[in-house]
């Protein structure tokens, strides 16, 4: 069974760091692209970042980039965000996600989730 | 980059059925969706992608109950036979193949009179 569980997250006043840890079980990690989504209080779902299976590609939201670092240890089965020079606009839950590339359609899909770890940005 | 439009909210009677749609914007029009389900709270549920030919893919476990289907740049997803645990906020998502970015609409909220 796939299990996805996050942790990290917490009260960081604005233009502080955070590191994020995702915990993945139940299937073979390094084999998946890995995503982060997060969702602000009263807001929809935003996805943030991903990291292909081999760590050799990873994709940003704009607003993100060059203060995010999304990154993977495949022996630990853990994916990872860094997050730094955070902004009140940063507070959300954030989810990793198992994303699956299906060639057939040619689409990177969010196909498990975990339950996500809120990290709140506040003086 | 691709835009989602979703309809914010959607009700029906407990165990009639609800379409949810979720429109494409112009010159992404093919690209594939998925749909997802959130309860808050929750870790969201991967239920199905559509593709524009109307096939869809559900998730492990997605009782029949849930289908897909699509029209032009319009992507749905029926819930037939509602169910109280059906009450969420139901998000669509698509990946853009050339920036590599994903993007969520904005959700619609589902709820069972």
């Amino acid at each position: 069974e796939v299990h996805l569980v996050e942790s990290g997250g917490g009260l960081v006043q604005p233009g502080g760091s955070l590191r994020l840890s995702c915990a993945a079980s139940g299937f073979t990690f390094s084999n998946y692209w890995m995503s982060w989504v997060r969702q602000a209080p009263g807001k929809g779902l935003e996805w943030v970042a991903n990291i292909k299976g081999d760590g050799s590609e990873e994709y940003y939201l704009d607003s993100v980039k060059g203060r995010f670092t999304v990154s993977r240890d495949n022996a630990k089965n853990s994916l990872f965000l860094q997050m730094n020079s955070l902004r009140a606009e940063d507070t959300a839950v954030y989810f990793c996600a198992r994303t699956e590339y299906d060639i057939w359609s040619a689409y990177l899909c969010f196909d498990y989730w975990g339950q996500g770890t809120l990290a709140t940005v506040s003086s | 980059q691709p835009v989602l439009t979703q309809s914010s909210s959607a009700s029906a009677s407990l165990g009639s059925s609800v379409k949810l749609t979720c429109t494409l914007s112009s010159g992404h029009r093919t690209h594939v969706i998925a749909w997802h389900q959130h309860q808050p709270g929750k870790a969201p549920r991967y239920l199905m992608k559509v593709e524009q030919s109307g096939t869809y893919n559900k998730g492990s476990g997605l009782p029949d109950r849930f289908s897909g289907s699509s029209s032009g740049a319009d992507r749905y997803l029926t819930i037939s036979n509602l169910q109280s645990e059906d009450e969420a906020d139901y998000y669509c998502v698509t990946w853009d193949t050339n920036t590599h970015i994903h993007v969520f609409g904005s959700g619609t909220q589902v709820t069972v009179l």
